[in-house]
């Protein structure tokens, strides 16, 4: 059964700090990783998805880079903003079983300060 | 815009009674939903996939007379939770299976 794990669990830095999320999986077989930001009482936004074929992704201030071998991915966010701040989670969708299922982490909550 | 329109946003109910929930798909058909819960300061947890004009499917652990899923039409899957306790307190929210989420509802049992 899939795990994924992220860590920290909580993080909390002041505004201009490049970070890095960190994201690892127990099983390599994976068909993408996606990461979301989720915003307190709200859905999910999703920002960056690798499909398991590349090796990273960017969007603005974002990227994020899959290594499936090693189990592991990042999320790198530059020059970090107060606006920034929230939880952000990554999830696996596998091969086995329902290519369509996610399983996610339990989160990072991030917190930018002022 | 949302292309997927959960509700509610949050709802408070007393113990006993049932709440459902909606999930309407905006100018797309969605043949399959699926329903995560997210206890707080956890991560999201599948409960179950149901697919429109047949059964779904519950995750194990999760009590399908007590969480009812019913997916009548192309547009509109409802998660019913019967009986509510304060332990049935939590997030809900719905995907399908393009990848769009809804808002989530944020569920209070007193």
């Amino acid at each position: 059964k899939q795990e994924v794990t992220q860590i920290p669990a909580a993080l909390s830095v002041p505004e201009g700090e490049n970070l890095v999320l960190n994201c690892s999986f127990t099983d390599s077989a994976i068909y993408n990783l996606q990461w979301f930001r989720q915003d307190p009482g709200k859905g999910l936004t999703s920002l960056l998805l690798i499909q398991s074929s590349q090796r990273e992704q960017t969007s603005g201030r974002l990227n994020a880079s899959l290594d499936k071998s090693s189990g592991r991915s990042t999320l790198y966010i530059a020059a970090s903003q107060p606006g920034d701040s929230a939880t952000y989670l990554c999830a696996v969708i596998d091969f086995g079983g329902s290519a369509r299922q996610l399983t996610f982490g339990s989160g990072t909550q991030l917190t930018v300060l002022p | 815009g949302a292309v997927v329109s959960q509700h509610p946003s949050w709802v408070i109910c007393k113990s006993g009674t049932s709440v459902k929930i909606e999930c309407r798909s905006l100018d797309f058909q969605a043949t399959t939903m699926f329903w995560y819960r997210q206890f707080p300061k956890q991560s999201l947890m599948l409960m179950a996939t149901s697919n429109e004009g047949s059964k779904a499917t519950y995750e194990q652990g999760v009590e399908k007379d007590k969480f009812l899923i019913n997916h009548a039409s192309l547009t509109l899957s409802t998660l019913t939770v019967t009986s509510a306790h304060p332990e049935d307190s939590s997030f809900y929210i719905c995907r399908t299976e393009g990848g769009f989420f809804g808002q989530g509802t944020r569920l209070t049992v007193v």
